[in-house]
Formats: C-alpha cells, sequence, structure tokens
C-alpha cells in the first residue's frame, strides 16, 4: 500500500458542483494532514491544514477519519478557477517538516 | 514581499555538466528545502536546512549538494548532471521545523539533462 493514496482523476465537473476527494495514508502514527493546489506548471500553494476536529474556510470543508486513515476534501459551488490539481500531503514523523509525504494529485476541471 | 524566489527558471544541460539552482526567501524564515517532481512520483525531499549552519538529507540525496549560503539563500548543486535529473526543482521554506507550518514555494526550475 503506498503512503499517501489519491485517486488521480480527472474529475470533471460543471460550474456550482460540490465535488469531494478523499485521500488516504498508511501511518497510524500521522498527526498532521493538509490539502495543497497546484496549478498547471505552478508551485504549489497551501489550501487548508485539516484537523481533528474538522474545518471549513468558505466553500471548502476538510474532514480527517482516524480509524479509517483518510482525509477529505469538499468544494462546494465549484467555480472555474478552482480548476487545479489537489495534492494530500500527510506527516510521516511527528514533529517536523522532514518526513512530510505528498501524494500524487487530484486533477479537477471545473467547466462552464 | 517577493517570498520565495528561483533561479533559472528553465535550464538545458548536457550529461557530465554542472549548475547550481539558487533560491532566496525574503520571509526571514529559518528552514528551507529542496524538493524535485516528476510525474507519477509526487514531490520528494532532496535536501532540507533546518537553520542557517545545518543542512540534512532528505529522500533522494544522491547526486546533489547543497549551501545555506545565509539565512536567505539555500542553493543546490548538480555536479555531473545526468538525465534522470530531469524534472521540476522547488525550493521551499517555513518559519521553523515544524510540521504544522505553511510551506512556502518558489516558482519552480524546469532542468532537462540531454
Amino acid at each position: 500500500r503506498k503512503e499517501v493514496e489519491q485517486d488521480p482523476g480527472p474529475f470533471n465537473v460543471p460550474e456550482g458542483a460540490t465535488v469531494a476527494f478523499n485521500c488516504t495514508y498508511s501511518n497510524s502514527a500521522s498527526q498532521s494532514f493538509f490539502w495543497y493546489r497546484q496549478d498547471c506548471r505552478k508551485e504549489p500553494k497551501l489550501l487548508m491544514s485539516v484537523y481533528s476536529s474538522g474545518n471549513e474556510d468558505g466553500r471548502f470543508t476538510a474532514q480527517l477519519n482516524r480509524a479509517s486513515q483518510y482525509i477529505s476534501l469538499l468544494i462546494r459551488d465549484s467555480k472555474l478557477s478552482d480548476s487545479a490539481t489537489y495534492l494530500c500531503v500527510v506527516n510521516g514523523d511527528a514533529g517536523n517538516n522532514r518526513k512530510l509525504i505528498w501524494g500524487l494529485g487530484t486533477s479537477l476541471a471545473v467547466n462552464p | 514581499n517577493a517570498g520565495v524566489t528561483q533561479t533559472p527558471k528553465f535550464q538545458v544541460l548536457k550529461t557530465g555538466q554542472s549548475m547550481t539552482l539558487q533560491c532566496a526567501q525574503d520571509m526571514n524564515h529559518n528552514s528551507m528545502y529542496w524538493y524535485r517532481q516528476d510525474p507519477g512520483m509526487g514531490l520528494r525531499l532532496i535536501y532540507y536546512s533546518a537553520s542557517e549552519g545545518t543542512t540534512d538529507k532528505g529522500e533522494v540525496p544522491n547526486g546533489y549538494n547543497v549551501s545555506r549560503l545565509n539565512k536567505r539563500e539555500f542553493s543546490l548543486r548538480l555536479e555531473s548532471a545526468a538525465p534522470s535529473q530531469t524534472s521540476v526543482y522547488f525550493c521551499a521554506s517555513t518559519p521553523r521545523e515544524r510540521t504544522y507550518n505553511e510551506q512556502f514555494f518558489g516558482p519552480g526550475t524546469r532542468l532537462t539533462v540531454l
């Protein structure tokens, strides 16, 4: 099993749709979880951290399920500008950035 | 603030040539990182510097060397480039070496080794 797995997609959705991505991780000791966004041929940028209690930022909601070892990202009312690759990031070693494990990403295309 | 800057943006090398990728940040961050991103592999850490004066190997350090010149600058050197080093290279920084700190990335360097 890969350390961090994501469905590569692509997810093609119309504007205004709700779309959800999941990401599974293999290390049950992982403590920190993130969603990054990467536009085509650009650098990754932090979208949101994922907290145990779940968190919401506008149209974006992130959830953590420790029992099943996955995190999720829900995007409501999709915009054309949401088209990007969404990277799931998990730490493999508590307390520092050296052991961040990056998923391969899920590609989202929002269509007019 | 420019954030994290990288030079060059693009580079083509022949096998065996050497080059240095430059990275600088103006956010007064302590920790800096070099990653490579390849299709089907995800981002992989090459080297990192937890603070000025220290450097450590990451997941894929072979064929690379680094220098933390000062707090702002962290360079990556390829001494004898190989086709396997064709990749997109990203430099990143964080305020401290803690997992929950957001990583700020530079725009990347696209390197092709022929």
